[in-house]
């Protein structure tokens, strides 16, 4: 999987938006963007992901750049359980020969203040 | 909303003991991984299990290590002779298959290595 770079940590307000960066500057064609994000003590848990365009569900939105070597995964209004550390992780797709595991960063561990 | 298990929480072994940590993968998911999380450390893939075999190793899984499906629910890692640098939180996953896009996350094991 290609190596992606995110800021180690971040600082948010409550009830603001989050814009969580991320930069995969060898980004090949069949890469999806996979954002997890793992609470304190728990298992990673899947945010979204996208290959082109920008997507969105219930719990954030996706913009990729038009180039697709750096993408934003926005979080419209954080909350104090959004507090986590968020990975931004490169994925093949079948037709790429993917790999099955998902290869986890350092990620960025965003705070939320009150 | 279906989830992944695993259990126990919390493990306690001795130096040179057997230990089979275990999980429940959700029930349509014919994938399963298990990864693994030093202390402060990133989350590293150990191995996917798919049609009761594996299906891809990292080079941590070494000859210390087995999976198993002993029945049509239960999925575990086995680790045969604990060392110190075993101690870890380990993580087990489930996807619908190979190729769909999300790995759903147990809320781990904490494995203690004394």
């Amino acid at each position: 999987d290609a190596k992606t770079t995110q800021p180690n940590s971040m600082e948010s307000n409550e009830e603001e938006p989050v814009h969580l960066p991320c930069n995969h500057s060898t980004i090949s064609g069949t890469d999806y963007i996979h954002w997890y994000r793992q609470l304190p003590s728990q298992g990673p848990e899947y945010v979204i992901h996208g290959l082109t365009s920008n997507v969105n569900n219930r719990m954030a939105s996706l913009a990729i750049a038009e180039d697709r070597k750096s993408s934003t995964l926005i979080l419209h209004r954080a909350t104090l359980r959004d507090a986590a550390v968020y990975y931004c992780i490169l994925r093949e797709a079948y037709s790429g020969g993917g790999a099955d595991g998902l290869t986890f960063g350092k990620g960025t561990h965003l705070i939320i203040q009150p | 909303e279906p989830e992944v298990t695993q259990t126990p929480s919390h493990q306690v072994t001795q130096m040179g003991q057997e230990v089979i940590l275990r999980c429940v993968p959700i029930s349509n998911h014919l994938y399963f991984y298990w990864y693994r999380q030093i202390l402060g450390q990133k989350v590293e893939f150990l191995v996917s299990f798919y049609n009761n075999e594996i299906s891809e190793k990292s080079e941590i899984f070494d000859d210390q290590f087995s999976v198993e499906r002993p029945d049509g629910s239960n999925f575990t890692l086995k680790i045969r002779s604990t060392k110190l640098e075993d101690s870890a939180m380990y993580f087990c996953a489930s996807s619908v298959d190979r190729f769909e896009e999300t790995q759903y996350f147990g809320p781990g094991t904490r494995l203690l290595v004394l």
